[in-house]
């Protein structure tokens, strides 16, 4: 069982929004970054938000994160079938000294 | 253009070693924290080990310690990874990611493809 603890699915239809949380502790998400990764089927995970709410170049501003005390929340507007991915948060943890990452959403576009 | 590339996977049985590497291209490599990030079959994500861009430091999970020994060769531009002592449940897509930043930010902006090792007998 993860830290850092996130829904194992979701799912909506094309064109809606989707929020994915993530939940840690003060020592991970409380007091540090979070960043979020898209893991398409079969290839490597890709950063799409850093440091709570940064999005690199590249990724579509359709693509939003936020924080709130020991939570994280990844947005998702306008789903798209290509959308269909495990997504993952993470974080460093101060007191473990180790990188967590959050379980993974599998998110369903019907 | 940024790219990582992976390779020294393989089936290996249970107390066999086996070493991994990372050769990256596109950037400064020395300025960069290297990380190593596996994922069992089906399963999440977990960070295994990083190194300081200039290799004077390095660390470990819980899991791995005193069995991995994370390395780098910066005239090479690659990364390493020596795992001894494998268990079963080192099975695993080791994947070597880049730090997004110079000041190891602990977010990783670019992965390798992945190499499969399998621990069986």
């Amino acid at each position: 069982q993860s830290v850092l603890t996130q829904p194992p699915s979701v799912s909506t239809a094309p064109g809606q929004k989707v929020t994915i949380s993530c939940s840690g502790s003060s020592s991970n998400i409380g007091n540090n970054y979070v960043s979020w990764y898209q893991q398409l089927p079969g290839t490597a995970p890709k950063l799409l938000i850093y440091d709570n709410n940064k999005r690199p170049s590249g990724i579509p501003d359709r693509f939003s994160g936020s924080k709130s005390g020991t939570s994280a929340t990844l947005g998702i507007t306008g789903l798209q079938t290509g959308d269909e991915a495990d997504y993952y948060c993470g974080a460093w943890d101060s007191s473990l000294s180790t990188v967590l990452f959050g379980g993974g959403t599998k998110l369903t576009v019907l | 253009e940024v790219q990582l590339v992976e390779s020294g996977g393989g089936l290996v049985q249970p107390g066999g070693s086996l070493r991994l590497s990372c050769a990256a291209s596109g950037f400064i490599f020395s300025s960069y924290a290297m990380s190593w990030v596996r994922q069992a079959p089906g399963k999440g994500l977990e960070w295994v080990s990083v190194i300081s861009g200039s290799g004077g430091d390095t660390d470990y999970a819980d899991s791995v310690k005193g069995r991995f020994t994370i390395s780098r060769d910066n005239s090479k531009n690659t990364l390493y990874l020596q795992m001894n002592s494998l268990r079963a449940e080192d099975t695993a897509v080791y994947y070597c990611a880049k730090d997004r930043t110079v000041t190891t930010s602990w977010s990783f902006d670019y992965w390798g493809q992945g190499t499969l090792v399998t621990v069986s007998s």
